[in-house]
């Protein structure tokens, strides 16, 4: 079964700093790619998505994130970040194009923190 | 803009009480889904619903749980004998047509927490 792995589990940063983090899955065939936040007290929101196409993609809010088959890897990346994007963000896989299954598979999630 | 709504926000319950969490998609949405996340864990997927049946559950979702659509706007999950490893978040989702390419909608959540 495929898995998502997160590394950074807890990220402390100043405003205005560049943000990246990790997101790589096991799951050799074709996958569908999200990254989700979720802001304090709020619901799971979709930042971005990945299917097919520019592996580098342009979400919401000035994030984007890059889509390295070779390296099973989907990093969320922000040029400077904002106190407004504390929150915890969530990658997730599915392989619904190869197994039919829609089911999403979320990483462990990243808890941002960014300082004034 | 339509979001998911999930009630309660939170419930308590004692082990071996059954609970039924109630969820309401975005109307026009035809793909439903149950997810949880347990304290310190990752989201799990449970189920997912669609035509009035069943169209994926995972190796959770065992025979304590049931899942249906009433009364075509509502979306419920039951447990029908709560243990105390139940206690999680539980979020419902939806999405338009279930094809692979759409976003999955989240709902708030649901804190069961089984004592």
């Amino acid at each position: 079964a495929q898995s998502v792995s997160q590394h950074n589990h807890h990220v402390i940063l100043s405003e205005a700093a560049s943000l990246e983090l990790g997101c790589n899955y096991s799951y050799g065939g074709t996958v569908n790619l999200f990254w989700y936040v979720q802001y304090p007290g709020q619901h799971l929101q979709l930042l971005l998505k990945y299917f097919s196409g520019d592996p580098l993609v342009k979400g919401i809010k000035g994030f984007e994130a890059e889509f390295i088959k070779s390296k099973f890897s989907f990093n969320l990346r922000k040029p400077s970040v904002q106190w407004s994007d504390t929150a915890e963000y969530f990658c997730a896989v599915n392989t619904g194009m190869d197994t039919g299954r829609r089911a999403l598979t979320f990483g462990s999630g990243t808890r941002l923190q960014v300082q004034p | 803009e339509p979001e998911v709504t999930q009630t309660p926000s939170h419930q308590v319950t004692q082990m071996g009480q059954e609970v039924i969490l109630r969820c309401v998609p975005i109307s026009n949405h035809l793909y439903f889904y149950w997810y949880r996340q347990i304290l310190g864990q990752k989201v799990e997927f449970l189920v997912s619903f669609y035509n009035n049946e069943i169209s994926e559950k995972s190796e959770i979702f065992d025979d304590q749980f049931s899942v249906e659509r009433p009364d075509g706007s509502n979306f419920t999950l039951k447990i029908r004998s709560t243990k105390l490893e139940d206690s999680a978040m539980y979020f419902c989702a939806s999405q338009t047509s279930g094809s692979l390419q759409e976003t999955q909608y989240f709902g708030p959540g649901t804190r069961l927490l089984v004592l």
